[in-house]
This record gives C-alpha cells, sequence and structure tokens, in this order.
C-alpha cells in the first residue's frame, strides 16, 4: 500500500515569493491534516479536512496561507507571499476517518521550505 | 487547552542500555495517548498507542502505559540498538475535542555502539 505522497520534498524561494505544496494521502482515507514542524518542534495543526470540507482551519494564517481539497482525495497548500519565518517542514498526514483507528494518523515526509 | 510534555533531550544511550522517555500531558476530554518515531529524512511514523486508561502499547520493544492518575505515558524500552536512533514525539488526540491533535516537542535519542 502506498503511504502519503508529498511534493516537492525541497523548496528553496526568496521572501515574498509564492510557494505550494501537494499531498496525495493514502487511497481511501477521509481525513487529511497539514501541519508544520519548525526546527526542534513537534508538529502544529494548520487545517484538517474531512473529505473535501475544511473542519478546523482555526491555526491557518489566512492572510497568506490557503488550501484546498477540491475532489476530497489529494490536496495542495499555498503560502502567497512567503515570509522568511515560514521556513520549517510542512507535514501531510491522513487518517481513515475522525473517529476510526482513534485518529491515528500516517505521516508523508515533508516538504522542507526554506525562504531566503 | 490540552498540552503534551516531553522530556527534554537530547538523550544519547550506550547499546543495550535502558531507555526512558517521559512525557505527561494535559486534556479535558479523554484523549488517545500516541508515541511517533521520525528517523532521520522520513516522516513520523506511529510507534505505539494506548486509547484507555491502564492500556499499555508495545511494538518493537518499546513499551508505554496509559496512566490516568498522573496524567502520562513515559515510553520505555529495556535494551536500546544503534538503529533505534531518532527523534520520539508523544502526541494525544482528544475524540470529544473534534479529535485535534496534540504532539510534544519530541526527544532526540542517539545510541552509540
Amino acid at each position: 500500500e502506498a503511504g502519503v505522497v508529498q511534493s516537492p520534498r525541497y523548496k528553496i524561494i526568496e521572501k515574498k515569493q509564492p510557494v505550494a505544496f501537494w499531498c496525495n494521502p493514502i487511497s481511501g482515507h477521509n481525513t487529511l491534516y497539514w501541519y508544520r514542524q519548525n526546527l526542534g518542534q513537534g508538529p502544529e495543526l494548520l487545517i484538517r479536512y474531512e473529505n473535501e470540507e475544511a473542519v478546523d482551519d482555526s491555526q491557518l494564517p489566512k492572510d497568506r496561507f490557503s488550501a484546498e481539497r477540491l475532489k476530497g482525495v489529494d490536496s495542495t497548500l499555498k503560502i502567497q507571499p512567503a515570509e522568511l519565518g515560514d521556513s520549517a517542514v510542512y507535514l501531510c498526514a491522513s487518517s481513515l476517518d475522525q473517529l476510526a483507528n482513534f485518529n491515528e494518523q500516517f505521516f508523508g515526509p515533508g516538504t522542507r521550505l526554506t525562504v531566503l | 487547552g490540552n498540552s503534551v510534555t516531553q522530556m527534554e533531550g537530547p538523550v544519547t544511550l550506550s547499546e543495550e542500555a535502558f531507555l526512558t522517555i517521559n512525557c505527561t500531558y494535559t486534556a479535558t476530554g479523554y484523549p488517545s495517548l500516541f508515541w511517533y518515531v521520525q528517523y532521520p529524512g522520513e516522516g513520523l511514523q506511529l510507534l505505539l498507542k494506548a486509547t484507555k486508561a491502564d492500556d499499555k502499547g508495545s511494538n518493537k520493544g518499546f513499551e508505554a502505559t496509559y496512566r490516568k492518575e498522573t496524567t502520562s505515558f513515559h515510553l520505555e524500552k529495556g535494551s536500546v540498538q544503534v538503529s533505534d536512533s531518532a527523534v520520539y514525539f508523544c502526541a494525544l488526540s482528544d475524540l470529544t475535542n473534534a479529535g485535534k491533535s496534540t504532539f510534544g516537542d519530541g526527544t532526540t535519542l542517539t545510541v552509540k555502539p
């Protein structure tokens, strides 16, 4: 079974430029998460989807961050414009659904973003 | 809100030593508890979990017991190997709080031969 796929694995951009990350969750997983992981810290949730609906985006900085999951499968996270403080690893995770398996999540390898 | 506090690292041990990584939590509901491991260059992967008080999760020689009275979920292994070198994250998922997950800051373990 294929795991969670993310691309790109690495991205270096200059500040004020836009950037987008893509995630394809495990087949059949209804719940998709985007996390940001700063160096030396644990993942922090940015947004959670149940199918195509964003059910928790309270931690998403909406002035510059946006996300979509149009068909309830793969998802894109965008930053526009990027700031120096956005340098981090962006993780995508999926789970079968909110209640199944007590919310065990499967993570992708992440995208390491460096903003210069 | 919910929170997870992990023992600060880094932790350096010799092969075959005993490992304990402390984890305590604060939650308003009745959370499920998890340990995730992140090997260099890879994503987080579930190591073990426990879903109710007094449950013991175990996998690959690692164990952790859900202690509601002390709000703890300490990770232990009797004899570590070099291949256990990784970052370990304690996490909780609170199904009474819309399934929100909260992660600790991670503990880096290095095992030397």
